[in-house]
């Protein structure tokens, strides 16, 4: 168990629709990373927060937005879903500003669906 | 082209064979380069990590890079059935991304 949360562990929607996927780093983490996992693209980065402010910005579409608050938990909303935004959505953690230095601990994921 | 290239084709081994795993990239400027490993419904594990070229060892696996022919391996030796999983390359500049390869799902056949 890496020590971070992820809910929920899955998620079906309709096209058109907006979801909002939880993350919880582990204790004493201020960086959280988001990233999609799909079969054609492999594992992207999405986005990382370090401490409540945006530090980096990966292949994220303007449809997704993300934000982490004072208590150090992360939100990733999705809006105007389209199929291929069916993938499996993982946050990470790191103790770092620089998560590609120290380890980044990855949760269990979020299995979205759009149909 | 893809920053990282990682032929994810799948790869099944009989117990105690070494596996042979590899990633091609681009961009010379990655310095820090992983190895990932994530078992079936679950999230990514660090397995490796090495800073430039060099071997890196730990216990059955050993990590390579060659930074000359921008490629990196890992070997698995004396594999076992716990070792199936799929193993993803990653690497980064030194910054705050990590870019993957597709990963390369290994079954080792008891």
């Amino acid at each position: 168990d890496s020590g971070v949360t992820q809910t929920p562990k899955h998620l079906i929607t309709a096209t058109g629709q907006r979801v909002t996927l939880r993350c919880s780093p582990r204790s004493g983490d201020l960086s959280v990373y988001w990233y999609q996992q799909s079969l054609d693209q492999g594992l992207q980065f999405l986005i990382q927060y370090y401490n409540g402010e945006e530090r980096a910005k990966g292949n994220i579409l303007e449809r997704f937005s993300a934000q982490q608050f004072p208590d150090l938990h992360s939100e990733l909303n999705l809006s105007s879903l389209e199929l291929g935004d069916s993938a499996l959505y993982f946050c990470a953690s790191s103790d770092s500003p620089s998560g590609s230095i120290y380890e980044q601990f990855f949760g269990p994921g979020t299995r979205l669906t759009v149909l | 082209q893809k920053e990282v290239e990682q032929d994810p084709g799948p790869l099944s081994v009989p117990e105690g064979a070494i596996v042979s795993l590899n990633c091609t990239y681009s961009n010379s400027a990655f310095q820090y380069f992983m190895w990932y490993r994530q078992y079936s419904r679950k999230g990514p594990e660090l397995l490796m990590y090495t800073y430039s070229s060099g071997n890196k060892e730990d216990g059955r696996f050993t990590a390579q890079v060659d930074k000359s022919s921008k490629y990196i391996s890992l070997f698995i030796r004396d594999s076992q059935p716990s070792d199936s999983a799929t193993y993803l390359c990653a690497m980064s500049k030194g910054n705050n991304r990590l870019a993957f390869g597709k990963g390369n799902q290994v079954v080792v056949i008891p």
